[in-house]
């Protein structure tokens, strides 16, 4: 099985500043990565596909990059509504993996 | 705006079996293949079942293999996911979703809470 590994597992922060996930893959997964937000007792969102495409509605202030191991995403100007947990996905083969979340806390 | 509405889930003992449904409306549910997942109190997501827009293609994960069974009907726009031999591990909040490779506008629903209690 591919191991999606995500860090950091928590982040600090406040509004307005500019946030940094990663996620690394076990092996190469080309572009076929996915983003999601998932707030407290919501099912999780997807926001981006295939690594840097935002899915339509999803604010400008996200944005996606990387290919084959290791992969970004990147925060703009954070809003409140942003305060989630971001998981990223690989979706190349199966079992579909996860990384294991990172929540974003308020400074 | 298409949505997903999970129902089914519930408190059950360990061993015994339980039949989750996924509601589908507006969208064209028979062209998107659509994933299980599912989250355990307090755990991150873990990918459960994966089933194409005809059925052709299934996909179990190693934890739910032979025990899980995912079928559709497209006719009435639904999904199911038959859990049988539950384990104290399968208690967690099942959500349907459409799988992140389907190019129309993604889907998810609100998710239903599965417990397995001896």
């Amino acid at each position: 099985d591919i191991q999606m590994t995500q860090s950091p597992s928590t982040l600090s922060t406040s509004v307005g500043d500019r946030v940094t996930i990663t996620c690394r893959a076990s092996e190469s997964i080309s572009g076929w990565l996915a983003w999601y937000q998932q707030k407290p007792g919501e099912a999780p969102k997807l926001l981006i596909y295939k690594a840097s495409r935002l899915e339509a509605g999803v604010p400008s202030r996200f944005s996606g990059s990387g290919s084959g191991t290791d992969f970004t995403l990147t925060i703009n100007s954070l809003q409140p509504d942003d305060f989630a947990t971001y998981y990223c996905q690989q979706y190349i083969t199966y079992p579909y993996t996860f990384g294991q979340g990172t929540k974003l806390d308020i400074k | 705006e298409g949505r997903l509405l999970e129902s089914g889930g519930g408190l059950v003992k360990r061993g015994e079996s339980l039949r989750l449904s996924c509601a589908a409306s507006g969208f064209a549910f028979s062209d998107y293949a659509i994933n299980w997942v599912r989250q355990a109190p307090g755990k991150g997501l873990e990918w459960v079942s994966s089933i194409s827009s005809s059925s052709s293609h299934i996909y179990y994960a190693a934890s739910v293999e032979g025990r899980f069974t995912i079928a559709r009907d497209n006719s009435k726009n639904s999904l199911y996911l038959q859990m049988n031999g539950l384990r104290d591990e399968d208690t967690a909040v099942y959500y349907c979703m459409s799988d992140p490779k389907v190019r129309g506008d993604p889907v998810r629903g609100q998710g239903t809470l599965v417990t397995v209690s001896s």
